[in-house]
């Protein structure tokens, strides 16, 4: 099965833009989970889609958002970028095992550098 | 959310058996033990998972204390692809999609 892939990889924003990152699960996932990744505060959860639904969310201001689609392939937003909102934003889908928890898959990641 | 604690960094040396702590002295009766490893310039891996007995797969083993208290990761055979950052996390059975990662342990492997 092909891994989760993350579009784009690198990008390069001023503050004030927005931006829009997309994941692709593996085959079969309908769980997509995001996380910010930066060094001062390592991996943070960011939210949590299932079946188009959000089920979970961090804590993190109302200008990060995301959605998900039928074929479960997941976006999120970033509106009114800030230069703290540099970081690399990593997917991840999952399945939820027998026993009741979620295995999850990461993707690369996409780099976002706010100037 | 449950915190877990683990080293900065630990060291070892190639086809060495490596031990790899944590700390969740928090953790409820739900949470279930992840752990994942990450390269350089790549999303977490997923290593091994566990709840109350201890696990073994082909990457690694996880052995759990019994008060659940905290947990180690074991890699029998250290090569050099085992080198980067390990990462102990907890993840809620009613927490749907979140990991709650801690600063995770820089491994190190010498050859």
């Amino acid at each position: 099965k092909a891994g989760v892939t993350q579009t784009p990889r690198y990008l390069i924003k001023t503050r004030g833009q927005q931006v829009t990152l997309s994941c692709s699960p593996i085959s079969g996932h309908r769980s997509v989970s995001w996380y910010q990744q930066t060094p001062g505060q390592g991996l943070q959860f960011l939210f949590e889609y299932f079946s188009e639904t959000q089920r979970n969310k961090g804590n993190f201001p109302g200008r990060f958002s995301g959605r998900q689609f039928s074929n479960s392939r997941s976006e999120m937003n970033v509106s009114t970028l800030e230069l703290g909102d540099s970081a690399l934003y990593l997917c991840a889908s999952s399945f939820r095992d027998r026993g009741g928890t979620d295995t999850q898959y990461f993707g690369p990641g996409t780099r976002l550098t706010v100037l | 959310d449950a915190k877990t604690t683990q080293p900065n960094s630990m060291e070892s040396n190639e086809e060495e058996p490596v031990h790899l702590p944590c700390n969740h002295s928090t953790i409820s009766g739900t949470d279930y033990i992840h752990w994942y490893r990450q390269l350089p310039s790549q999303g977490p891996e997923y290593v091994i998972h566990g709840l109350t007995s201890n696990v073994n797969n082909r990457m690694a083993s996880l052995a759990i204390a019994e008060d659940r208290k905290s947990s180690t990761l074991i890699l029998h055979r250290a090569t050099l692809r085992d080198a980067a950052v390990y990462y102990c996390s907890l993840a809620g059975g009613t927490s749907y999609g979140k990991l709650t990662f801690g600063q995770g342990t820089i491994l190190t492997v010498h050859p």
